[in-house]
């Protein structure tokens, strides 16, 4: 079974600083990756994902995201982080078994931002 | 365009109660996923619907939990009786179709707290 691991529980940045939330899975293939942000008392909202192709993805609000095979990563970065950026970010793979999508979230890692 | 509702937003409960949640997708999506959010942790895929067919229920814990989707639009997941470990948020997602490249639009949730 498919599984995701982001090994830090919470981050904290000064804005402006540059950021990179990790985040690691295990699966036999390639999985569909996913980076989600919620907010508090709001639902989760698509940041970016990566399915094949160039590893490099770009996402909204100005994050990226590099896949690594070798290290079986999928990090998300962004170069400077705002006050709004504060939330927490969830990593996500997706796997088709039986013919049913399965999406497997991490934890998740919160995301504090200093004045 | 409306977003997922959900309701209630907040519900109260004592164990061994029954308790009900509400979803209703975007127009026009033909797969509702419903998750559970225990605090601390990333979302967990309960139940996945197509239309007014299920897809996946692996896991649902089918000995308390419950759902239906009629009609093919709204959608109720049931707890009966709740256990203190159903203490969680209770999130609704649709999209157009099932599968990764269709992206999953997330509803605010459902906060349970069993007392």
């Amino acid at each position: 079974a498919q599984s995701v691991t982001q090994p830090d529980i919470h981050i904290t940045v000064s804005e402006g600083a540059s950021l990179e939330l990790r985040c690691n899975y295990s699966y036999g293939a390639t999985p569909y990756l996913f980076w989600y942000v919620q907010s508090p008392g709001q639902g989760l909202q698509l940041l970016l994902k990566y399915f094949s192709g160039d590893t490099l993805v770009q996402g909204i609000k100005g994050f990226e995201a590099e896949f690594k095979r070798s290290q079986s990563s999928f990090n998300l970065r962004k170069p400077s982080v705002h006050w709004s950026d504060a939330a927490e970010y969830f990593c996500a793979v997706g796997v088709t078994a039986g013919g049913s999508y399965i999406p497997t979230f991490g934890r998740g890692t919160s995301l504090i931002v200093h004045p | 365009e409306a977003g997922v509702a959900q309701s209630p937003r907040y519900k109260i409960i004592e164990k061994r109660q029954s308790v009900a949640f509400w979803c209703n997708p975007i127009s026009g999506h033909a797969t509702l996923y419903w998750y559970q959010q225990i605090l601390g942790q990333g979302p967990k895929l309960l139940i996945q619907f197509q239309n007014n067919g299920v897809v996946d229920d692996s896991q649902l814990p089918k000995d308390r939990f419950s759902a239906e989707r009629l009609k093919g639009v709204d959608s109720t997941l049931k707890i009966q009786p709740a256990k203190l470990e159903d203490s969680a948020v209770y999130l609704c997602a649709s999209s157009t179709l099932a599968g990764a490249y269709n992206e999953q639009f997330f509803g605010p949730g459902t906060r349970l707290t069993v007392l």
